[in-house]
C-alpha cells in the first residue's frame, strides 16, 4: 500500500528565501506525481504535475523534480513571498486513486 | 470549459439526517473520484467511478456511505444517518481517462454535523 510522507510538516522562512519541500513515497509504481497548494478552508490548486517518465517540471518560481527509483520528489520555491504561505500537498497517482501526503504548512514572513 | 463543480459548498446536517453531495465533472470527463479531508488530516481516497460503474470503493466506509455516477447528471455521494465524525471537507475530482491522466479537483463541500 502506497505511503506518502512530507517533510517538514511546517516551515517558516523570511521573505526572499529559496526553499525546498520534500515528498517521499514507498511504491515507485506510480503514473504521476502532483503538487498542490491549499489555503486554509479552501480547495486544492494544482501547481505542477510530473508524469512518471519525466524528471522535472517548472512553472514560474516553482520547480518540481521526481526520482522514482529513490521514491522522492521535491518542490523548489525560489524567492519566496508572503503570498506563498499555504499548505503544500504532494500526491502520487496509482491505478485508481491518488495518495496524498499530510502536507507542509509554509509561512513566509515579510 | 467550466471546471469541476460541487454543490452545495457548505452543508449543515443534524445527527441522523442524510447528506447528499453533488459533483459535476468537467465536460468530456467520464471518470470521477471522491476524497475526504477530515479536520487537521490529509486527503483520503474514498471511491472511483465511471459512468454507471463503481470501479474502486476501497476507501469508502462500509456502512452509511454510497456513491453513484449515473448516465445522466452529476455524481452523488450519499451519507445516511450522519454522525459528528462525518464532519469534513469532501472533494470531487474528474479526469478524461484513467491512470496517467491528471485529476482536476472541485472546490469541495464542507459538511458540518451538529
Amino acid at each position: 500500500k502506497q505511503e506518502v510522507t512530507q517533510i517538514p510538516a511546517a516551515l517558516s522562512v523570511p521573505e526572499g528565501e529559496n526553499l525546498v519541500l520534500n515528498c517521499s513515497f514507498t511504491d515507485s509504481a506510480i503514473y504521476n506525481l502532483q503538487w498542490f497548494r491549499q489555503d486554509p478552508g479552501k480547495g486544492l490548486t494544482s501547481l505542477l504535475l510530473i508524469q512518471s517518465s519525466q524528471r522535472e517540471q517548472t512553472s514560474g518560481r516553482l520547480n518540481a523534480s521526481l526520482d522514482k527509483s529513490s521514491g522522492r520528489s521535491t518542490l523548489y520555491i525560489a524567492a519566496s513571498q508572503p503570498g506563498d504561505s499555504a499548505t503544500y500537498l504532494c500526491a502520487s497517482r496509482g491505478n485508481n486513486d491518488m495518495r496524498f501526503g499530510a502536507g507542509t504548512r509554509l509561512t513566509v514572513k515579510p | 470549459n467550466a471546471g469541476v463543480m460541487q454543490n452545495p459548498r457548505h452543508l449543515v446536517r443534524r445527527r441522523g439526517q442524510e447528506a447528499r453531495l453533488r459533483c459535476s465533472p468537467m465536460k468530456g470527463h467520464s471518470h470521477v473520484y471522491w476524497y475526504r479531508q477530515l479536520p487537521e488530516e490529509g486527503l483520503k481516497f474514498m471511491v472511483y467511478l465511471q459512468k454507471e460503474n463503481i470501479i474502486d470503493e476501497s476507501g469508502m466506509p462500509k456502512e452509511r456511505f454510497s456513491a453513484e455516477f449515473p448516465k445522466e447528471g452529476p455524481s452523488i455521494l450519499r451519507i445516511q444517518q450522519v454522525v459528528r465524525g462525518d464532519s469534513a471537507a469532501y472533494f470531487c475530482a474528474s479526469s478524461p481517462g484513467a491512470l496517467s491522466y491528471e485529476q482536476y479537483f472541485g472546490p469541495g463541500t464542507r459538511l458540518t454535523v451538529t
